[in-house]
């Protein structure tokens, strides 16, 4: 298995810009998670799916983020419009039960 | 809400044993877990331990676990220099199904 894949690894954007964060989660999964990561907050959930059905997003930031999970093997993370304080490695995580939490390698957003 | 805990850092020589401690918010958690982060990667997934267990052992890591103390500790036994890297504590709260991480301890090991 090729575990979960992020893309891109790295992204260098403008302030105002559009950004897409892409994660193909495990086959089989049935939970699939994303994940911020900066120095002065640590590990945050922004919104994880179930069955493609978002069940918590109380941690999406405010109405610049969306995420979507059309179907079992493809999730997306949008920024609109992309701000400086977005700046932050984002992580997509993907589980079939609670003894299983595999991360993908993590997209580095760089907001300038 | 309450956060994991854990200290930020801790330095050991190699060979010695390392013992990273947390504590986590919630006594009713099934599953507890310890992940590994090495720079500029992704997490990679070391152990867990189900709540009903005291203790878990795997090769040269050990976690213990005191439910009424909310207490999770990983030691590390004969550790290498290639062990440097952040350790994260979490936690599955019964009222949910996402990871709940602490902040990480920065193990460093020297020669």
């Amino acid at each position: 298995d090729a575990g979960v894949i992020q893309s891109p690894r790295h992204e260098v954007t403008e302030m105002g810009q559009e950004v897409t964060l892409r994660c193909k989660p495990i086959s089989g999964h049935d939970y699939l998670f994303w994940y911020r990561q900066t120095m002065m907050r640590g590990l945050e959930l922004l919104i994880y799916f179930n069955n493609n059905v978002p069940i918590d997003d109380s941690g999406m930031p405010e109405d610049r983020f969306s995420a979507k999970m059309p179907n079992a093997s493809f999730s997306t993370l949008k920024i609109q419009p992309s701000e400086p304080r977005d700046s932050a490695v984002y992580f997509c995580a993907s589980s079939l039960d609670s003894r299983g939490y595999t991360f993908g390698s993590g997209t580095r957003l760089t907001v300038v | 809400g309450e956060d994991v805990e854990q200290s930020l850092f801790l330095s050991v020589r190699e060979g010695d044993s390392s013992v990273i401690n947390c504590t986590y918010t919630d006594s009713s958690s099934t599953y507890l877990y310890w992940y590994k982060q090495e720079p500029g990667a992704g997490l990679q997934l070391l152990t867990y331990i189900f709540s009903n267990m005291d203790m878990k052992q795997d090769q040269r890591l050990t976690v213990l676990l005191n439910k009424k103390d909310k207490h999770l500790s990983l030691r590390i036994a004969d550790t290498q220099t290639g062990d440097s890297a952040i350790y994260f504590c979490a936690e599955v709260p019964p009222s949910g199904y996402a990871l709940n991480f602490g902040k990480g301890t920065s193990l460093l090991v020297t020669p």
